[in-house]
C-alpha cells in the first residue's frame, strides 16, 4: 500500500540553525501538506502546496519557514534559522485532490528537537 | 472557521468491549468532512474513517463506525470489540470547503484498552 514517507525520523539542532526536513508524497497525489504537533498538543496546519506554489498558510508559517518540490518526488519544508519553540513533530501529508472531501494521508513524521 | 472540540481527555475500555469517542465541530460551512485519526505512541498519525457532510448512511471501515449527527453537529467515533492495540490517541478533524486544504484537528482522546 502506497504510503507517504519523511526523512529523518528525528533531528536534534542547534538553536539557529537552517534544518530540511524531507518528505515523499503518495506517488499519484498532486497536494501536499505539512503540519506540526508540538509534545502534548495538537495537530496544526503549516501550509499546503499544489501546482509548485503555496495554496494557503497558517499563520505559524512565518518567514522562517519554506517549502520546496525540488524533483517530481520530494517535498521539503526548510526552517532557516531554529528557535527553541520549533521543537515539535512535523508531519508531511499529501492527497490526490483538494478540498474536504479529500482525505489526507500523513507520514510517519519528523521529531525536531531544538538545543 | 472550523473549530473541533473532543471533551475525553481520556478513556479506558475493557478489551472486547466497545467504546465511543466523542466529536463536536463547529463551522459554517454547507460541504466539509469529518475524518478520525489514531495516533499510536510512536507517533505516526493513522487515517481511520472519513465522513462527508453530504453522505446519508454513518460510514463504517472495519471495526470503526461514525456515529455522524449532523443536528447536533457531533461525529463520534465507534470502535467495536476493543483490542489491545486500539490503545492510542484519537483525533476528531474536519476539513471544509470555506478552508481550502487545510484539516483542523481536535485536542485529542487518549484511549486505553484493558485487558
Amino acid at each position: 500500500e502506497p504510503e507517504v514517507t519523511q526523512t529523518p525520523s528525528h533531528q536534534v539542532t542547534q538553536m539557529g540553525q537552517e534544518v530540511i526536513l524531507r518528505c515523499v508524497p503518495i506517488s499519484n497525489h498532486l497536494y501536499f501538506y505539512w503540519y506540526r504537533q508540538i509534545l502534548g498538543q495538537k495537530v496544526e496546519f503549516l501550509v499546503s502546496f499544489y501546482n509548485n506554489e503555496i495554496s494557503e498558510k497558517s499563520e505559524i508559517f512565518d518567514d522562517q519557514f519554506s517549502v520546496e518540490r525540488p524533483d517530481g518526488s520530494n517535498f521539503t519544508l526548510k526552517i532557516r534559522s531554529t528557535k527553541l519553540e520549533d521543537s515539535a513533530m512535523y508531519f508531511c501529508a499529501s492527497s490526490e485532490g483538494a478540498g474536504w472531501a479529500n482525505e489526507q494521508f500523513f507520514g510517519p513524521g519528523t521529531r525536531l528537537t531544538v538545543l | 472557521a472550523q473549530k473541533i472540540t473532543q471533551t475525553q481527555p481520556g478513556m479506558f475500555v475493557q478489551e472486547k468491549e466497545a467504546v465511543t469517542l466523542d466529536c463536536t465541530y463547529d463551522t459554517s460551512d454547507p460541504s466539509y468532512g469529518l475524518f478520525w485519526y489514531k495516533q499510536p505512541s510512536s507517533g505516526e498519525m493513522i487515517f481511520l474513517i472519513y465522513q462527508g457532510s453530504y453522505d446519508q448512511q454513518n460510514a463504517t471501515e472495519g471495526r470503526y463506525s461514525l456515529n455522524f449527527q449532523k443536528a447536533r453537529k457531533s461525529a463520534n467515533l465507534v470502535i467495536s470489540a476493543s483490542q489491545l492495540g486500539d490503545s492510542a490517541m484519537y483525533f476528531c478533524a474536519m476539513s471544509a470547503s470555506g478552508g481550502y486544504q487545510k484539516v483542523t484537528f481536535g485536542t485529542g482522546t487518549k484511549l486505553q484498552v484493558i485487558p
